[in-house]
């Protein structure tokens, strides 16, 4: 059974950093894209990012392009989403979710809130 | 890069059936679309793919009652004898080469 769990969710000021993980299980995680979408309190899902599963492409929504950054690692079966220059527009539950073309799997999300 | 649109709301009466629309922008007619359903409160959950031709492919443990379909620009999603717990907000998603892009949700009431 595909599980996909975050974590590193929190509480941050304006201008800080959050890295985000998503632990993999239940499929061969180093042979598909995965993807962070997210959701702002009481509106829809938004795409933030996608990576291949050699990590040679990575592709950014532009509200999110320069500040963060998607990464991988196969060998551990985690995806990670390091955010910079966090603005209190980046508050919202976090989704990782297993890309087969598009998303098939969601994990249960991490809650990320920047506020002074 | 591709566009889709959903209506904000759509309500149905219990046990009738409802069928939800994306539409896919001008020139992206021919994308794959998958829906997802999210129930209050809770992270969302893939429900199919539609492809242009009209053939879908279902999620694991997604009853019976959901369907898909396509004509033109437009995906839909059809579900049968409603239930309560079918009341959520549905998305879809579509992708190219480089981005993807979800429409803005319908919220489902069932009656």
């Amino acid at each position: 059974e595909v599980h996909l769990l975050e974590s590193g969710g929190g509480f941050v000021q304006p201008g800080g950093s959050l890295r985000l993980s998503c632990a993999a299980s239940g499929f061969t995680f180093s042979s598909y894209a995965m993807n962070w979408a997210r959701q702002a309190p009481g509106k829809g899902l938004e795409w933030v990012s996608a990576i291949s599963d050699n990590s040679v492409y990575t592709y950014y929504a532009d509200s999110v392009k320069g500040r963060f950054t998607i990464t991988r690692d196969n060998s551990k079966n985690t995806l990670y989403l390091q955010m910079d220059s966090l603005r209190a527009e980046d508050t919202a539950v976090y989704y990782c979710g297993k890309v087969s073309h598009l998303v098939d799997y969601w994990g249960q999300g991490t809650l990320v809130s920047v506020s002074s | 890069q591709p566009v889709v649109t959903q209506s904000s709301s759509a309500s149905a009466s219990l046990g009738s059936s409802v069928k939800l629309t994306c539409t896919l922008s001008s020139g992206h007619s021919s994308y794959i679309i998958a829906w997802h359903q999210q129930q209050p409160g809770k992270a969302p959950r893939y429900l199919m793919k539609v492809e242009g031709s009209g053939n879908y492919n279902k999620g694991g443990g997604v009853p019976d009652r959901f369907s898909g379909s396509s004509s033109g620009a437009d995906r839909y999603l059809t579900i049968s004898n409603l239930q309560s717990e079918d009341e959520a907000d549905y998305y879809c998603e579509t992708s190219d080469s480089s981005t993807r892009v979800f429409g803005g949700g319908t919220k489902l009431t069932v009656l």
